[in-house]
């Protein structure tokens, strides 16, 4: 069971813009960097943004990232069907001094 | 180049031992934090654990604390995840990681070790 929640799924056309959540608490999300990666069908996962909002080198700026107190945000736009994938959150909590991952979510290009 | 390479796929049957392998180069194996990441067949990710490879310091998620052991050798710049006696629920795909910073999980990927456990 995961200390961080993402919405199970989210859709929309080519081109328009898609949010996802990741909700957690102070000793997570709230006092940690959040990352945020992609996963293709039967690849290792993608690191798209890293401490709350940077991107590493080569990842387009339609990926942005954000966090507010407990919650973080990833925001794609100008959606491509390349962007089929499952999406996760991550970050540290300091209470239980372990690592954890959202639940994930999938992104659906209609 | 940093290279994560993990050891192959694994076929063994419950009750049986299994140590895989996560070779690090490309950089200085002792100065980055290794985890591993468990993925069940169309499941999520979780964060299993993580060695300092330089004095073996280890930190287990909850989840995880006494089901596996996570290991380091310095010489030869390898970190393991071994299990001693596999169930069925250990079938999954395993992803060695370098922690880019601790207590972040922003981290640079293996390719993956696949273990299936059945009878």
């Amino acid at each position: 069971q995961s200390v961080l929640t993402q919405p199970p799924s989210v859709s929309a056309a080519p081109g328009q813009k898609v949010t996802i959540s990741c909700s957690g608490s102070s000793s997570n999300i709230g006092s940690n960097f959040v990352s945020w990666y992609q996963q293709l069908p039967g690849t290792a996962p993608r690191l798209l943004v890293y401490e709350n909002y940077k991107r590493p080198s080569g990842i387009p700026d339609r990926f942005s990232g954000s966090k507010s107190g407990t919650s973080a945000t990833l925001g794609i736009t100008g959606l491509q069907t390349g962007d089929e994938a499952d999406y996760y959150c991550g970050t540290w909590d300091s209470s239980l001094s372990a690592g954890f991952f959202g639940t994930g979510t999938k992104v659906t290009v209609l | 180049e940093v290279q994560l390479v993990q050891s192959g796929a694994e076929v063994k049957k419950p009750g049986e031992s299994l140590k895989i392998s996560c070779e690090g180069s490309g950089y200085s194996f002792t100065s980055y934090w290794i985890g591993w990441v468990r993925q069940m067949p169309g499941k999520g990710l979780e964060w299993m654990g993580i060695i300092n490879p330089g004095d073996s310091d280890t930190r287990y998620s909850p989840s995880f604390q006494g089901q596996v052991t996570i290991s380091a050798d310095k010489s030869i710049r390898t970190a393991y995840l071994q299990w001693s006696s596999l169930k069925a629920s250990d079938s999954a795909m395993y992803y060695c990681v370098r922690h880019e910073v601790f207590s972040t999980l922003e981290m640079f990927w293996g390719q993956g070790t696949m273990v299936t456990v059945s009878s």
